[in-house]
């Protein structure tokens, strides 16, 4: 439901950003959250209410919100963060409520 | 801090129930302050949230699942579980059982268990 290009890429010490388009019915009436998955985990919470970060996120990682699109931000790209990423949002749509992520993008450090 | 730890068969006949427990520690399932989800991702692809419990026993679907799921709570167990029905080799995934954290602005998912593998087939 929520939209995210399959793949990232930078250099250490790059800033990257990893978009997530939704619509009026889950972004644009709703917070975003981020997860972060590396290599054979399960997902953490990396940011949620739109740019808020959990204990322990450094604050290298940043998230916005505009409308009915999100960003996340990664500054001072490091090797351990190449993971997978994901956007989540509840959705009040007509077929009925939920929660939904986005497919997913691949971030890789150069 | 909370732990949540998923267990069940790791292998389901197709047209069979999936059924999978996940043990909450570090906290009570009673507290209502939190609800209790389960998360699936089907291999190399992306996340789909199942569906949620609250403190109270009152469940969230998944639209597209509501049909087939079921999620309970076992108080004196500090368990939940899921159960789904018809399963097809579409089911196979991942299962995540993520603790849901509510406050004055809201809710969202926060803990995570490590998850567990079914795979249905024959």
């Amino acid at each position: 439901v929520l939209t995210q290009p399959p793949s990232a890429s930078g250099t250490p010490g790059q800033r990257v950003t990893i978009s997530c388009s939704g619509s009026s019915s889950n972004i644009g009436p709703s917070f975003v959250f981020w997860y972060q998955q590396l290599p054979g985990a399960a997902p953490k919470l990396l940011i949620y209410r739109n740019n808020q970060r959990p204990s322990g996120v450094p604050d290298r990682f940043s998230g916005s919100k505009s409308g009915t699109s999100a960003s996340l931000a990664i500054s001072g790209l490091r090797s351990e963060d190449e993971a997978y990423y994901y956007c989540a949002a509840w959705d009040d749509g007509l077929s009925g409520p939920a929660w939904v992520f986005g497919g997913g993008t691949m971030l890789t450090v150069l | 801090q909370v732990q949540l730890q998923e267990s069940g068969p790791g292998l389901v006949k197709p047209s069979q129930t999936l059924s999978l427990t996940c043990t909450v520690s570090g906290g009570s399932i009673s507290n209502d302050s939190y609800y209790w989800n389960w998360v699936r991702q089907p291999a190399g692809r992306g996340l789909e949230w199942t569906g949620r419990i609250y403190a109270s026993g009152i469940t969230n679907y998944n639209p597209s699942l509501k049909s087939r799921v079921t999620i309970s709570l076992d108080t004196s167990k500090n368990e939940f579980s899921l159960k789904l029905t018809s399963v097809t080799a579409a089911d196979t995934a991942i299962y995540y059982c993520v603790r849901g954290k509510m406050d004055g602005s809201g809710s969202y998912m926060d803990y995570w268990g490590q998850g567990t593998p079914v795979t249905v087939s024959s």
